[in-house]
């Protein structure tokens, strides 16, 4: 158990809806990070947040948005959704550290319809 | 334009054997490397970890040798045990340019009894 929390599991909509995905990272751990996986590829980053701020953005689509509230847990926005948004999204978080890794949930499985 | 690769798809080896998978990084600015192991419906797992200042890095069954002049990392895992059947991910980190990692698409080990 890698200590880090994500809800849904599943999720299942349809074309043009909005979802919410919800991380909590490990206890003490400041930064979130926000990845995606699709069809058995690799990991794509998406944002990072420390302390409640955007510290990173990689390839986030601009309908794809993210917060950090004050408890430190994270929220992964994404709205008119298409069917190439289907994908497993991980949260990870990290000790804001030098050669520290980032440790992942098990994920949100998104499908769309 | 991918910064990581995992060339090889999927490895296949016997029980008791030495698995090695291998990763190639074009970014010159890499100076922390990662190896994650992950199973299906989990996130990937943290495994193993080489900062560039070194060569060689062993934790158990599992060593990563790092070759920065050719810009390449492997994972050996000696004795294979069917148990270490998963995807494994390498993963980079400029450390100047934040924390988040940047992955290769992956290996599938299957080790066979």
């Amino acid at each position: 158990d890698s200590g880090v929390t994500q809800t849904p599991k599943h999720l299942i909509t349809a074309t043009g809806q909005r979802v919410t995905l919800r991380c909590s990272p490990r206890s003490g751990d400041l930064s979130v990070y926000w990845y995606q996986q699709s069809l058995d590829q690799g990991l794509q980053f998406l944002i990072q947040y420390y302390n409640g701020e955007e510290r990173a953005k990689g390839n986030i689509l601009e309908r794809f948005s993210a917060q950090q509230f004050p408890d430190l847990h994270s929220e992964l926005n994404l709205s008119s959704l298409e069917l190439g948004d289907s994908a497993l999204y991980f949260c990870a978080s990290s000790v804001e550290q030098e050669n520290s890794p980032l440790h992942f949930g098990n994920g949100t499985r998104l499908t769309v319809t | 334009d991918q910064q990581v690769k995992q060339n090889s798809p999927s490895l296949s080896v016997q029980e008791g054997r030495i698995s090695i998978l291998n990763c190639d990084y074009t970014n010159s600015m890499f100076d922390y490397f990662l190896w994650y192991k992950k199973y299906p419906a989990e996130g990937p797992t943290f495994l193993i970890s080489i900062s560039s200042i070194k060569d060689k890095n062993e934790d158990g069954r599992f060593t990563v040798f790092l070759n920065k002049s050719a810009k390449h990392l492997s994972l050996h895992i000696v004795p294979s045990q069917p148990g270490d059947s998963a995807v494994y991910f390498c993963a980079a980190r400029d450390n100047n340019a934040g924390n988040m990692l940047t992955f290769g698409g992956g290996t599938r080990l299957m080790v066979k009894p």
